[in-house]
């Protein structure tokens, strides 16, 4: 199956800093998707971006799904910003299964 | 418009028991998928329904079973429990050609 590899595994920043998660996965996709897990555990949809560049605030996401990478940028982080990452991604567009990378716990100190 | 929905919150079972975890999709969509994380990992996949049948399936055992009601909501039973099925139960909902929405899970404890 495809394999979903996401980086660095932890960062910490200061409020107002910016930063940049990486995913890698080892298969073409039709599927890609970003989410924010809350701290109470609820998944919450960033980005479905199977290639190209959406931006939505000031969070905004590239996927180059020839060379199988995807990146989400964060700019001006907020403590609200704080929690993990994940990046999931499914070989099938829409309703297939997607497979979750281990994802990348974001602390930002006030 | 209510997002996707699960019960109970919490659960607390000891090992051998029986559970049934419950979710109702968001408004317009008809496929439900159940998926498992464990502390510390990304979530993985259990199965999928649509049209009230399974229509994929990840490796999970078949201790691990569901269904789909004609409403489109659906119940994931897990039988025999394991200390390590504790963990958290998360259903997501879609429609076809649109991207899956996610509710706030079901948190279980084997003890």
């Amino acid at each position: 199956g495809i394999q979903v590899e996401q980086s660095p595994p932890d960062l910490i920043l200061q409020e107002g800093a910016n930063s940049t998660l990486r995913c890698n996965f080892s298969d073409s996709v039709n599927n890609l998707q970003w989410f924010h897990q809350n701290p109470w555990g609820q998944l919450i949809n960033l980005f479905y971006i199977p290639s190209g560049t959406k931006q939505n605030g000031r969070l905004s996401a590239t996927t180059v799904a020839t060379e199988r990478y995807s990146l989400l940028y964060i700019s001006s982080s907020q403590t609200t910003d704080s929690g993990v990452y994940f990046c999931a991604v499914g070989a099938n567009f829409g309703n297939e299964k997607l497979t979750f990378g281990t994802g990348t716990r974001l602390t930002i100190i006030p | 418009d209510a997002g996707v929905t699960q019960s109970p919150t919490h659960l607390i079972k000891t090992r051998g028991q029986q559970v049934t975890l419950r979710c109702s999709p968001k408004s317009g969509h008809d496929t439900v998928s159940w998926y498992q994380q464990a502390l510390g990992q990304g979530p993985q996949f259990i199965f999928q329904y649509y049209e009230e049948e399974e229509r994929q399936r990840g490796n999970f055992p078949d201790r691990f079973s569901g269904h789909q009601f004609p409403n489109y909501s659906s119940e994931l039973n897990v039988n025999a429990l394991l200390l390590g099925d504790s963990a958290l139960y998360l259903c997501a909902s879609s429609s076809p050609g649109n991207t899956q929405y996610f509710g706030p899970g079901t948190r279980l404890t084997v003890l």
